[in-house]
């Protein structure tokens, strides 16, 4: 069975660009989630994705934004990018995002924002 | 909300030994899930080992073992035989069983590194 995948997985933009990550997940796995990983916060949960719906959002701005597609398939989009958006974004697919189910996290995109 | 605490940044053992690395975890709930990540260089999380709130028993895989102690809200993770491969950051995270409205709740990791 394929892993998780994230595409692209090097991005360099410049502010006030915005960028769209993507993520496949494990196949019937229904749930997506993305954290963002800095040196500083740590990783810190963004939204979560179940049956193209979001049910769970985090402490991020309104910036931050996703969407689930009827396959599962889901993206993530930053508009104005700043400075302090440069991260390595994860993505963990799940089957069904809770129950202690186990998430399996993709590779990751490293995001620079210069 | 829950917070996780790992009070070790770093830890360097030799190959061989045991090590453990520490976790403890606030929060007001009764059910929920812990766990053990590894993020070697390559920056692929990947999942250790898990708890469940509810048994009493410590999860165990080959050698990563935990020490789960709900009055306490620690959840420590033994490395027994340590090997090279192990050298990675080590996470540790939460989970509420009712949702995850705040999906995995992580701490701030444990720079594991295992010497010749």
């Amino acid at each position: 069975k394929a892993g998780v995948t994230q595409t692209p997985r090097y991005l360099i933009k410049t502010r006030g660009q915005q960028v769209t990550l993507s993520c496949s997940p494990i196949s019937g796995h229904r749930s997506v989630s993305w954290y963002q990983q800095t040196p500083g916060q740590g990783l810190q949960f963004l939204f979560e994705y179940f049956s193209e719906t979001q049910r769970n959002k985090g402490n991020f701005p309104g910036r931050f934004s996703g969407r689930q597609f009827s396959n599962s398939r889901s993206e993530m989009n930053v508009s104005t990018l700043e400075l302090g958006d440069s991260a390595l974004y994860l993505c963990a697919s799940s089957l069904a995002g809770w129950g202690g189910n186990e998430q399996f996290f993709g590779p990751g995109t490293r995001l620079t924002v210069l | 909300a829950q917070t996780v605490t790992q009070s070790q940044p770093e830890m360097s053992v030799q190959e061989a030994e045991t090590v453990t690395l520490s976790c403890t975890y606030d929060t007001s709930e009764n059910n929920y899930y812990l766990f053990w990540y590894k993020q070697p260089p390559s920056r692929q999380m990947i999942l250790v080992i898990r708890q469940e709130a509810y048994k009493q028993q410590n999860a165990t895989e080959n050698r990563f073992s935990v020490n789960f102690q709900k009055a306490a809200k620690s959840f420590s993770l033994k490395i027994s035989d340590s090997q090279l491969g192990d050298t990675a950051m080590y996470f540790c995270a939460f989970m509420s069983s009712g949702g995850g409205a705040d999906g995995l709740t992580f701490g701030k990791g444990t720079h594991l590194i295992i010497q010749p």
